[in-house]
């Protein structure tokens, strides 16, 4: 079974300018996460797609970030304008979440790193 | 406010001695324990998990021990190895809503040969 995929794995931006960040689930995974480390930190819950609908964005800073999940697989994440403060580990997880199966399964990351 | 706490930050550990990793709750309702293993570059990866009806869970040279009462459960890693030199984190999610899981804040584990 093909892990979650994600790209790039690095990006250097300037404060100010845009980025986005690409997630391919797991085939069938129909819950799909994006969460944010940043160092020496644990992961923090930005948003929670169940198919191509949200569950649960109460942690995205919506000023600046936006996702999207077209058609139930794939999804997004833009950050626009980014600030300092974003530099972090973006990363995207995926689950079944059925009653007996609650494992989240996390790609690689992508380490932003903002100047 | 962080929903789940863990201790210590950092813990150095020599060969084949146990690693022990400290994690509370505050929110009841949390019903699902997972331990995440993350190693540089890579995502976190699940190690082991518990639910509340249990209060231990061995896999392996890992266990989890869960104590409802206190509102606290702890990983040990029984004969650690250099492998195993990892960040390890705590988290808690809620069944029936979103499954989403809160993260502790991670343990950076040494394991010294």
């Amino acid at each position: 079974e093909a892990g979650v995929a994600q790209s790039p794995r690095y990006k250097i931006i300037e404060k100010r300018q845009s980025v986005a960040f690409w997630c391919n689930p797991i085939s069938g995974h129909a819950t799909l996460y994006w969460y944010q480390q940043i160092l020496g930190q644990g992961p923090k819950l930005l948003i929670q797609f169940q198919n191509n609908g949200v569950v649960d964005d109460s942690q995205l800073p919506k000023d600046r970030f936006s996702a999207e999940r077209l058609k139930g697989v794939d999804s997004t994440l833009k950050i626009q304008p980014a600030k300092l403060e974003d530099s972090a580990v973006y990363l995207c997880a995926s689950s079944r979440n059925t009653g007996s199966s609650r494992e989240q399964y996390f790609g690689p990351g992508t380490r932003l790193t903002v100047t | 406010q962080q929903q789940v706490k863990q201790s210590p930050q950092s813990l150095i550990v020599q060969k084949g001695g146990i690693s022990i990793i400290n994690c509370a709750y505050e929110n009841t309702a949390f019903d699902y324990f997972p331990w995440y293993q993350q190693f540089p570059g890579k995502g976190p990866a699940l190690l082991i998990a518990i639910r509340p009806d249990v209060s231990e869970k061995k896999e392996g040279r890992f266990t989890i021990s869960f104590n409802k009462s206190a509102k606290q459960f702890s990983l040990h890693i029984m004969d650690s190895q250099p492998g195993d030199s990892a960040t390890y984190f705590c988290a808690a999610s809620i069944g029936g809503s979103n499954y989403k899981l809160t993260f502790g804040k991670g343990t950076l584990l040494t394991v010294n040969p």
